[in-house]
């Protein structure tokens, strides 16, 4: 299995609702990322999870709320999200530091 | 930190044809070079990389150089077809950090 499986494909949600986004690999990769795509723009780091502990927070709202329940699993919680949040939410995973494989995301929209 | 530039922002081609895109990054420390290919609706997908040791790389159509003097790097494609058509990142990784630095992508488009 060489790819990264992101869950759900498209998501509305309103500005009171509670989501979450869900990534998995079977690489064994033990790095894990979430990237933020607005469209037509590079994509913005926003947690990295090494060895299962988040090792960087790219100073992200606390409405996005990271997870890791094991090596395979990477999910980001979602609260009170505003309007400008709406993108593409990226997951990736890298075997050491180099070489990302990126799921093909999340289409988020908040209304 | 690391900052990438890459031209043109925007490729047109013909069927057939070359496209190179180009990037320079500034920290010369550097050492990991990836580009991406991102298609409609999908995530980026990494098409080619090269390492700060290495001058050039080949994979089939694809082609990547490095000059490490001049802290510049571009991907090569050769006999462009429809469906190279895509946007595509370049990246460097810093010499102190393992995450990249994306370059701001170029939008290509190969006409049949």
């Amino acid at each position: 299995d060489t790819e990264v499986t992101q869950t759900p494909k498209h998501l509305v949600m309103g500005m009171t609702n509670k989501k979450s986004l869900k990534c998995e690999q079977h690489m064994g990769h033990r790095a894990m990322y979430w990237y933020k795509q607005k469209a037509k723009k590079p994509p913005e780091l926003m947690f990295v999870y090494s060895y299962e502990k988040l090792s960087i927070n790219e100073s992200v709202p606390s409405r996005f709320s990271p997870e890791c329940p094991n090596s395979s699993l990477l999910n980001l919680h979602l609260h009170a999200l505003q309007p400008e949040d709406s993108a593409l939410y990226l997951c990736a995973s890298s075997p050491d530091r180099e070489g990302y494989t990126f799921g093909s995301g999340t289409r988020l929209t908040v209304v | 930190g690391e900052n990438v530039e890459q031209h043109p922002s925007t490729l047109s081609v013909q069927e057939g044809d070359s496209a190179v895109i180009k990037c320079t990054y500034s920290d010369s420390a550097s050492n990991y070079f990836p580009w991406y290919k991102q298609e409609l609706g999908k995530g980026p997908q990494l098409i080619i990389d090269i390492r700060s040791n290495v001058g050039e790389k080949k994979d089939q159509r694809i082609a990547v150089t490095l000059n490490k003097t001049a802290k510049h790097f571009s991907l090569h494609i050769t006999e462009t077809q429809p469906e190279d058509s895509a946007v595509y990142f370049c990246a460097a990784n810093g010499g102190g950090s393992y995450i990249p630095t994306f370059g701001r992508g170029t939008s290509l488009i190969v006409h049949p």
